[in-house]
């Protein structure tokens, strides 16, 4: 079955940075790649979401990467700011419309420095 | 909308007993799915349903049961409650047909959660 593995585990930079959170994935017949952002106690909320049939997506501060041939797609957020700080999980899924059955990986506490 | 609504939001049970976590949504989504989140892992999906009377095994179905009878329940069982499932358990759905090809047709949407403890 799918494997999806995320890296780093924790990630603390300065606010105005950049960050960076790569996640890669085993099932080559995968399709769909979304990003949450879960705060403290908090659910999971979607931030981002992209599809094999696109290499990039922005949104704002906010873009995603995908490198099929690689078998990994990444994470971008730049002029990071404090409220940036949270748990960010990447996930896969195949077919079409099959959001229902994400497998995660195992997330990124990122901490956003003032 | 509420949207996902879970209940209870928290719970203790001692080893042995059974319950059942309550799911609910209003969107008129068709996918529902259960997953737990322990601390490191990220979330495992349990069971998932397409649709009502449709029901299929996650990564970690063993311990639990679902059934769907409506589009807007999905249930979950724990059988003989164990240590190994105190986790903070999750619901979604997803998936509104009568959206067509909006981007936003299968995003997935969680509930709140509910804490469970099993002593």
């Amino acid at each position: 079955g799918e494997n999806v593995e995320q890296h780093p585990s924790t990630l603390s930079v300065q606010e105005g940075d950049s960050a960076v959170i790569k996640c890669t994935y085993s099932d080559s017949a995968s399709n769909y790649f979304p990003w949450y952002k879960q705060e403290l106690g908090k659910r999971p909320q979607l931030i981002i979401d992209i599809r094999s049939n696109v290499g990039e997506k922005k949104d704002q501060r906010i873009a995603v990467t995908l490198n099929k041939t690689a078998k990994h797609f990444s994470l971008h957020i730049t002029e990071t700011q404090p409220e940036d700080s949270a748990v960010y999980f990447c996930a896969a899924s195949k077919g079409r419309y099959s959001s229902y059955k994400l497998i995660f990986g195992s997330g990124t506490r990122l901490l956003v420095r003032p | 909308n509420a949207g996902v609504t879970q209940t209870p939001k928290f719970q203790v049970l001692k080893t042995g007993q059974s319950m059942t976590l309550q799911c609910a949504q209003d969107m008129n989504h068709e996918y529902m799915s259960w997953y737990r989140q322990d601390p490191g892992m990220g979330l495992r999906l349990i069971h998932y349903s397409v649709g009502a009377g449709i029901t299929d095994q996650g990564e970690v179905p063993n311990g639990y049961n679902v059934s769907r009878s409506t589009t807007e329940d999905f249930p979950l069982r724990l059988l003989s409650a164990a240590p190994s499932q105190t986790s903070v358990y999750f619901c979604a759905s997803s998936y509104n047909r009568g959206l067509g090809q909006a981007s936003h047709t299968d995003t997935q949407y969680f509930g709140p959660g509910t804490r469970l403890t099993v002593l």
